[in-house]
């Protein structure tokens, strides 16, 4: 199966850290992905890693990922307001010309 | 830098009339992709290509046709349209979708009414 899920919304305090999870089910996966979508605008590529990959840090992004329970998160250090958005996570399969999305993160950062 | 290029960003239709929404990339990749998103339900494939000439219906293709005859454009076309395609479309193009991320379009936003 494809099934790609995540829990649907996250409130934070400006400063603190954000961690948005993601689940999937297919074993096959070689990349994970995750998308960025400000309101009114399309999706825009955060980050990624490479299935053979346990983590991997961009500025204030981690990406963390154990293949044994099929868990993917992002955490974003010091949240700012500029970080609320609906966040994606994406899956991408071996053989496969499609990714599987799931629902989206929706972030609000508050004062 | 262009990348993907959608027309038009808004438009509404009545029940029963068509439309072509537009998609062009200028990053000569082979894999292009029309996705819709509904609120809380994330994307949904509508139709994809692998190629000038190759199309490949998606999870949900009904009442959507598409055409790829160059590398560059991917329209998508709805011949009745009906209220419950009111949604927002993407599109989406690919180098290589084993090993790059799918690049995507502002999107257009489509009320059927």
């Amino acid at each position: 199966g494809e099934d790609v899920e995540q829990s649907l919304f996250l409130s934070v305090r400006e400063g603190d850290s954000s961690v948005i999870n993601c689940t999937y089910t297919d074993s096959s996966s070689t990349y994970l992905y995750w998308y960025k979508q400000e309101p009114g605008a399309g999706l825009q590529l955060l980050t990624y890693i490479f299935s053979n990959m346990d983590m991997k840090q961009d500025q204030r992004l981690t990406v963390l990922l154990n293949k044994k329970d099929k868990h993917l998160s992002l955490r974003i250090a010091d949240t700012q307001t500029g970080d609320s958005a609906i966040y994606f996570c994406a899956e991408g399969l071996r053989n496969d010309y499609k990714l599987s999305f799931g629902a989206g993160t929706t972030v609000t950062v508050r004062a | 830098n262009a990348g993907v290029t959608q027309t038009p960003k808004f438009r509404i239709l009545k029940i029963g009339q068509s439309m072509t929404l537009q998609c062009t990339q200028d990053m000569n990749h082979n894999y292009m992709y029309w996705y819709r998103q509904d609120p809380g339900m994330g994307l949904k494939l509508i139709y994809y290509s692998v190629g000038a000439g190759i199309t490949d219906k998606g999870e949900v293709p009904n009442g959507y046709n598409v055409s790829r005859s160059t590398t560059e454009d991917f329209p998508l076309r709805l011949e009745l349209a009906a209220p419950s395609q009111t949604s927002v479309y993407f599109c989406a193009s690919s180098k290589d979708p084993a090993r790059q991320p799918q690049h995507f379009g502002d999107g257009t936003r489509l009320s059927i009414l």
